[in-house]
């Protein structure tokens, strides 16, 4: 069974400060990873996705690697702002089901 | 863009309802999911439809049945609401083959439902 876990549960950090959040996986097994963004109350909004070829995936002041031998990803954010603050979350596509398994998240608060 | 629409954003029912929650999709996706996101455990799969009529359980669909008539819409079924499925359910849809490895999934804003 794919265990998804986030390491740590929450982060905050004074703004402008690069922010490093982990996520790791126990089955090498997979298609993609993906990395979310969710703002209280409201759905996930998709900010990265690393197909399992791939090291890593970049988008602006967001970059994303992935191990998948080692079932590591990390996504970092430079120069963090108060408008980076939400709650990050990782899934992996599993290659066996089809099906994605998620992390329980970051809670990431950036401090003006 | 695509857009996911969910038909309400906060419900609350009581113990033994029925209950029903609307996701529709305009971007023609073949794929459409239901999660439901609870503190601490993060995202769980209740069921997934690749197809219209079509329909697959996740990792935890007791308690659950869904319908998907038209290909834009996908229904989650409650049929008779439990307080322990008092929780934030959560719809997406891809447009990828079920057996294709770019499966980027599109979420919408979510449903908080409370059974008392």
């Amino acid at each position: 069974k794919q265990e998804v876990t986030q390491i740590p549960a929450a982060l905050s950090v004074p703004e402008g400060e690069n922010l490093v959040l982990n996520c790791s996986f126990t089955d090498s097994a997979i298609y993609n990873l993906q990395w979310f963004r969710q703002d209280p109350g409201k759905g996930l909004t998709s900010l990265l996705l690393i197909q399992s070829s791939q090291r890593e995936q970049t988008s602006g002041r967001l970059n994303a690697s992935l191990d998948k031998s080692s079932g590591r990803s990390t996504l970092y954010i430079a120069a963090s702002q108060p408008g980076d603050s939400a709650t990050y979350l990782c899934a992996v596509f599993r290659s066996n089901d089809y099906k994605l398994s998620f992390g329980a998240g970051t809670t990431v608060t950036v401090r003006a | 863009d695509v857009k996911v629409t969910q038909s309400s954003r906060y419900l609350v029912k009581r113990t033994g309802e029925k209950v029903f929650l609307e996701c529709v999709q305009d971007m023609d996706h073949e794929n459409m999911f239901w999660y439901r996101q609870d503190p601490g455990l993060g995202l769980r799969l209740i069921y997934f439809s690749y197809d219209v009529k079509m329909k697959e359980k996740g990792d935890i669909p007791e308690g659950y049945s869904v319908s998907r008539e038209k290909k834009e819409r996908f229904s989650l079924i409650l049929e008779s609401a439990s307080t322990n499925q008092t929780s934030m359910y959560l719809c997406a849809s891809s447009s990828f083959p079920r057996g294709s490895s770019y499966n980027e999934q599109f979420f919408g804003p979510g449903t908080r439902l409370t059974v008392l």
